[in-house]
């Protein structure tokens, strides 16, 4: 399993990103799928989760801001973050789960907010 | 929604010795859905401990974790070089999934 993320960078204030995770090794669409964050010499933060489903559920800091997805036809796994804030800067790693926990992880991709 | 807290912040111990490490919960959980993590500078953390006490795939057996309701411990028997890290502890709901704050586990 391979997980290969991509996207981040530096955005303003208000403006917004999108990071990718190309999963090889596993089919995306049959998985629980996790986004998870890392601020600058913090420690871990759920993001958000897709289930195998569909579903997509959100921590409450990015809730109505981020928005997951996947294309089943590019085995990518998909986070669209508008109205960024500063406090959104992190190292942003995508997961595959397995009853909850993370088994697999991205090698991480750097989002950092400021003007 | 679970609060996760770790403890200590830091612990200072010399290889060959023992780690004790703490998670607690704010409500009972169910140790099915109770992890640990360990992370490296710079790298992706690494699922160590699942079901509380189930040693992830290739994780060596001086790693153990115990632990209910809302108490878990992740022990380290015998340090190696390698274990010098952040560890972490997680939860997961049917909703959401929640960190502790991590245990530094530092050289001394």
């Amino acid at each position: 399993v391979q997980l290969v993320q991509s996207g981040g960078g530096l955005v303003q204030p208000g403006g917004s990103l999108r990071v990718s995770c190309v999963a090889s090794g596993l089919t995306i669409s049959r998985n629980y799928m996790t986004w998870v964050r890392q601020a600058p010499g913090k420690g871990l933060e759920w993001v958000s989760f897709i289930s195998a489903g569909g579903s997509t559920y959100y921590a409450d800091p990015v809730k109505t801001r981020f928005t997951v997805s996947r294309d089943e036809s590019k085995n990518t796994l998909y986070l669209q973050m508008t109205s960024l804030r500063v406090e959104d800067t992190a190292v942003y790693y995508c997961a595959r789960e397995m009853t909850g926990r993370f088994f697999d992880w991205g090698q991480g991709i750097l989002v950092t907010v400021s003007s | 929604e679970i609060v996760l807290t770790q403890s200590p912040g830091t612990l200072s111990l010399s290889p060959g010795e023992r780690a004790t490490l703490s998670c607690r919960a704010s409500q009972s959980v169910d140790s099915s859905s109770l992890a640990w993590y360990q992370q490296k500078p710079g790298q992706a953390p690494r699922l160590l401990i699942y079901g509380a006490s189930s040693r992830a795939t290739g994780i060596p057996d001086r790693f153990s974790g115990s632990g209910s309701g809302t108490d878990f411990t992740l022990s380290i028997s015998r340090l190696e070089p390698e274990d010098f890290a952040v560890y972490y502890c997680q939860h997961y709901g049917s909703s959401s999934r929640t960190f502790g704050q991590g245990t530094k586990v530092g050289i001394k």
